[in-house]
């Protein structure tokens, strides 16, 4: 199986700041990498797929990059609504693993 | 736009069998590849598995001896079988829609809004 790491597990940040979210993999993957947001008590959301694009509606200060292993998630001037937990999910090979989950709290 | 519904008991017996069905609206089911994940309260996500409109699954590994993701294309609904469940089976069960690109990459999108499965006696 991938072993998908994100760092770090948890972040404090306040409403403007830019964060930036990393995931790592276990194995190469070419761009097979996709994030997704989740606020308590919901679904998650795909937020970004194939490593870099964003998904239909998702805000555009969001944005992915990376390849191979490395991979990273960045949101430019967080919004109140941006703090929630992200992960990252490797679709390269079954089983597709998810990362163990940033949480994004408000300082 | 395609919206999923989760339904199924919310309690099952440790031992028995969790069965749980998804419901696919504002889209059909055909063409696409439909997939089960669960979530342990306070935990991560994990993927259980997925099946083809055509109805051929792939199963997680560390699952695939307990499990079976059936579809139904007439009612336009998947289903997933989990037997023999213990307290580790309880979480929050989601479907979601599967989507393949034409080059193999995929993701899910979107989600249901989840069921909360606990096994107790």
């Amino acid at each position: 199986d991938i072993q998908m790491t994100q760092s770090p597990s948890s972040l404090s940040a306040s409403v403007g700041d830019r964060v930036t979210i990393t995931c790592r993999a276990s194995q190469t993957m070419s761009s097979y990498l996709n994030w997704y947001q989740q606020k308590p008590g919901k679904a998650p959301k795909l937020l970004i797929y194939v490593a870099s694009s964003l998904q239909s509606g998702v805000p555009s200060r969001f944005s992915g990059s990376g390849s191979g292993t490395d991979f990273t998630l960045t949101i430019n001037s967080l919004q109140p609504e941006d703090f929630a937990t992200y992960y990252c999910q490797q679709s390269y090979s079954a089983p597709y693993t998810f990362g163990q989950g940033t949480k994004l709290e408000i300082k | 736009q395609v919206q999923l519904q989760e339904s199924g008991p919310g309690l099952v017996k440790p031992s028995e069998t969790l069965s749980l069905t998804c419901t696919v609206s504002g889209g059909s089911i055909s063409s696409y590849f439909w997939t089960w994940i669960r979530q342990p309260p306070g935990k991560g996500l994990e993927w259980i598995g997925y099946i083809s409109y055509r109805g051929s699954p792939n199963y997680n590994p560390s699952l695939k001896s307990r499990v079976t993701i059936s579809v139904d294309t007439s009612k336009n609904q998947f289903s997933l079988k989990l037997n023999s469940v213990t307290a580790a089976d309880t979480a929050v069960y989601y479907c979601a829609r599967d989507l393949r690109s034409s080059a193999g990459t995929h993701w899910f999108d979107p989600w249901g809004q989840g069921t909360l499965v606990t096994v107790s006696s």
